[in-house]
């Protein structure tokens, strides 16, 4: 069966500081990969999704990136982390047959 | 209990009534939807899915119910139970990459 990873769960950082999410999907392979902002709340923010190794889409401009260096891992970085990069950030993979969207479990990151 | 659209964010029911939680999706061309369950400090979950060649969908305890000439999605939950309080999303399909979320229903069951 498929899981999917994300970590760490929690971070606190000031501002300024550097950003690192790292997630990890097991059990299927080429998944579609996506990265989500939750502000307290609110509703789901898609920030970037990737269909291959290397290939990023970028849906809103912001202070983040994202990279997918091997076919599973996904990750989620800031050089720079501003207040409002504050939330609830999840990763999800996507079912191949229907489309359906897998969540991790969520890193909730706090900017001080 | 039952909440309308996407403009009444929270819906109150009691414990062992019936909730219905609605929404407007916004693409009459889009063919699947989904309903998310989120608890507190957790990912979304799978809950139910419907294509838009259907109209009605059951699953355990829950039935979702498609109307595409009102552009309307609702999620029935029967016999409420504590377990059921969180947030509810719906989720349409626009592409092959895209799911477009709603903003969500908060249900608190009382007991």
């Amino acid at each position: 069966s498929q899981t999917i990873h994300q970590w760490p769960a929690t971070l606190v950082q000031p501002v300024g500081s550097p950003l690192s999410l790292e997630c990890t999907v097991e059990g299927t392979s080429n998944p579609n990969l996506y990265w989500y902002r939750q502000a307290a709340g609110r509703g789901l923010q898609l920030l970037f999704y990737s269909v291959g190794i290397g290939q990023i889409s970028s849906e809103v401009p912001q202070n983040l990136s994202a990279s997918r260096p091997q076919d599973r891992q996904f990750i989620l970085s800031s050089k720079k982390l501003l207040l409002s990069d504050s939330g609830f950030y999840l990763c999800a993979w996507q079912g191949r047959e229907l489309g359906e969207l897998f969540f991790g479990e969520g890193s909730r990151l706090t900017v001080l | 209990g039952e909440s309308v659209g996407l403009h009444l964010p929270t819906l109150s029911v009691q414990e062992g009534d019936n909730s219905i939680i609605n929404c407007a999706y916004s693409n009459s061309a889009s063919d699947y939807f989904i309903w998310y369950k989120q608890e507190s400090g957790k990912g979304p979950q799978f809950i139910i899915d419907i294509r838009s060649n259907m109209d009605k969908r059951q699953g355990q305890r829950v039935t979702v119910l498609l109307n595409k000439t009102v552009k309307h999605l609702s999620l029935q939950i029967a016999a409420t139970q504590p377990g059921d309080s969180a947030v509810y999303f719906c989720a349409e399909n626009l592409n092959d990459y895209k799911l477009s979320f709603g903003a969500g229903t908060t249900v608190t069951v009382r007991a």
